[in-house]
């Protein structure tokens, strides 16, 4: 069974930083694209991150570009993406997500974060 | 990077079907054939419904399909059961490894 575990979620200040990581067993992790998408509350969804299966490839949303780094270790089966220069609007749930071909076809329960003063 | 466009809302009785539109550009939806489409319930994660278009991952009910008509998609619900009752979002590849979503539709089972 695919599984997904986000963690690394809390409270930063604006202008802070979090390194959100994700937990994946189940599957052949490094045969996979992943995926980190949001979630802000009570909206929709937003697709943040995509990275390739040996991480020479990296893509972003436009809103994080330049503060956002997704990254992968395929040893340890775990995906992370540190989040730099905080903005409340960055406030959400963060999932991850298993990316076959720009699809998202497992997702974790999610970490929140928040950012606030 | 602009949002696709869904209906809020849409409703329907049991038994019945309805279908959701997805509205994109000649960028993304009009372009490929990778729109997928998520069911979440509150407080779940999203769950993958439909991928490229027209398939249906294993286990998901044959009463949702998925169709694509110029840059308009669709998810079509027949048979509509209760448990339907959730948020449908759509999401299309919009080139150079980047996707889009929709804003997410609110489907009511009256």
């Amino acid at each position: 069974e695919v599984q997904l575990v986000e963690s690394g979620g809390g409270l930063v200040q604006p202008g802070g930083s979090l390194r959100l990581s994700c937990a994946a067993s189940g599957f052949t992790f490094s045969s996979y694209w992943m995926s980190w998408l949001r979630q802000a509350p009570g909206k929709g969804l937003e697709w943040v991150a995509n990275i390739n299966q040996p991480a020479t490839e990296k893509f972003y949303v436009d809103s994080v570009k330049g503060r956002f780094t997704i990254s992968r270790d395929n040893t340890k089966n775990s995906l992370s993406l540190q989040m730099n220069s905080l903005r409340a609007e960055d406030t959400a749930l963060y999932y991850c997500a298993r990316a076959p071909l720009f699809y998202f076809d497992s997702w974790g329960q999610g970490t929140l974060v928040t950012v606030s003063s | 990077q602009s949002a696709l466009t869904q209906p809020a809302s849409v409703s329907g009785s049991p038994g019945q079907s309805i279908t959701i539109s997805c509205t994109g550009t000649s960028s993304d939806v009009g372009s490929y054939n990778l729109v997928s489409w998520y069911q979440q319930h509150p407080g779940k994660a999203p769950k993958l419904m439909i991928y490229e278009g027209i398939k249906r991952p294993s286990g998901v009910s044959d009463r949702f399909s998925g169709s694509k008509s110029g840059e308009t998609a669709s998810l079509t619900i027949s048979g509509l059961q209760a448990e339907d009752e959730a948020d449908y979002y759509c999401c299309s590849y919009a080139g150079s490894s980047t996707l889009v979503f929709g804003g997410g539709t609110k489907l009511t089972v009256l």
